[in-house]
Order: structure tokens, then C-alpha cells, then sequence
């Protein structure tokens, strides 16, 4: 059974840079999908953030570009986020998922999603 | 780069069918048969109900079922039961990238 797991802190201050970690297992990210990031601020939607490939190819939100990075470690079967310069309205859910396609989410796993709130 | 209208709220009876619309433009939904819709429960993940318009994952109930036409897609679920109640979102693929409609909140009466 396919299972993903976001990991990072829940408190980040205004500016400074948001970091979370999704681990995968039951499947190894060397055998194929896509994996991404997708939040939602609390009682609003969803936003796709992002999706990167085991070769490290990378596609994201075009509002969001110019401040995320997503990363992969093949070797620790892990995917990351990086948000730069955040403010409140970077306060959200972030979940972790695997997807069939690059830059159009259709995710058929997800982790159970983790509360970043940005304050002082 | 502008969300995908859905209406905010629907309901319908039990065993009843209601349809869920998702309007957007000729640069994302009407561009490309890349639409996918997801079911949110409260607190918990979204789960993928329909994707490419109108394909199923295994494991989804063939109550539920993707359409479109022209900039609009819609979601059917037909022999509505009490668990469908939740949020419903649709994405589609915009060119390079996915955008999300606002959600749907169905209530089963």
C-alpha cells in the first residue's frame, strides 16, 4: 500500500523559508509517477503548488515559481518543499502526493496533510 | 490565472443523481481533456474521483462519472448515498501548469 508522510514544522516565521519533507513507502519513486505539493489555507480550496519527477524535472504553480522549490532524494525515497519569503497567506495544509502527470494533478495517494502556520 | 467556477453548494435525496458543474475557459478545460475532480471529506485528504474527464480509478464506484462540453465539465453522481456528502473540487490543466475550481459542497438531504 502506497503511503506518504509530510514532515517539517508547523510554525514559520513571516520572511523566512517554509521546508517540508514527504516520504514515500510501499513504492519506490525510482519506478516512476510524478510527486507534488498541494495546500489549502484553512476553510478555503485547494492550490496546486508543484510536481517534480525522479530525474529531478520540475513543474510548478506560475504564481507560486518565483518562491518554491521541490527537490527529490530517490535514495531516501523522500520529495521536498521549499517556500521562500512566506507571509500569512502562506498559512495552509500542505499535502504531499503522487500523481500520474507532471503539471496536471491527478493524484491517486496523498499523506493526511500537515497545518504550517506563518506568525511572529 | 483566474480559479474554475463550481457551484458552491448542491443537494439532492438519497438514490437521487445531482450534477456538479465546473466552467472555465478554452486555455483549460475546454483545451484539453485534463480534468480531474476529488472528493474532500472534512479534515481529511482529498481522494481522486474522476480524472481525464472521465476515467475512474479503481476503487470508485461507477456511481460517479465525468463529462464535458466545451468550456464546462461536469461530475455525476447518481444513486446518491449519505458518505457523498463532502466537498468536490475539479482541476483541469492550463498549459503548463493546473488550476482548481473553488469547491462544491454536496449535501445529501
Amino acid at each position: 500500500q502506497v503511503q506518504l508522510q509530510e514532515s517539517g514544522p508547523g510554525l514559520v516565521k513571516p520572511s523566512e523559508t517554509l521546508s517540508l519533507t514527504c516520504t514515500v513507502s510501499g513504492y519506490s519513486i525510482n519506478d516512476g509517477y510524478y510527486w507534488g505539493w498541494i495546500r489549502q489555507p484553512p476553510g478555503k480550496g485547494l492550490e496546486w503548488i508543484g510536481n517534480i519527477y525522479r530525474s529531478g524535472s520540475s513543474y510548478y504553480n506560475p504564481s507560486l515559481k518565483s518562491r518554491v522549490t521541490i527537490s527529490v532524494d530517490t535514495s531516501k525515497n523522500q520529495f521536498s518543499l521549499g517556500l521562500t519569503s512566506v507571509t500569512a497567506a502562506d498559512t495552509a495544509v500542505y499535502y504531499c502526493a503522487r500523481s500520474y502527470y507532471g503539471d496536471y494533478l491527478a493524484s491517486d495517494y496523498w499523506g493526511q496533510g500537515t497545518l504550517v502556520t506563518v506568525s511572529s | 490565472q483566474s480559479a474554475l467556477t463550481q457551484p458552491r453548494s448542491v443537494s439532492g435525496s438519497p438514490g437521487q443523481s445531482v450534477t456538479i458543474s465546473c466552467t472555465g475557459t478554452s486555455s483549460d478545460v475546454g483545451g484539453y481533456d485534463y480534468v480531474s475532480w476529488y472528493q474532500q471529506h472534512p479534515g481529511k485528504a482529498p481522494k481522486l474521483i474522476i480524472y481525464d474527464v472521465n476515467r475512474r480509478p479503481s476503487g470508485v464506484p461507477d456511481r460517479f462519472s465525468g463529462s464535458k462540453s466545451g468550456n464546462t465539465a461536469s461530475l455525476t453522481i447518481s444513486g446518491l448515498q449519505a458518505e457523498d456528502e463532502a466537498d468536490y473540487y475539479c482541476c483541469s490543466y492550463a498549459g503548463s501548469y493546473t488550476i482548481f475550481g473553488g469547491g462544491t459542497k454536496l449535501t445529501v438531504l
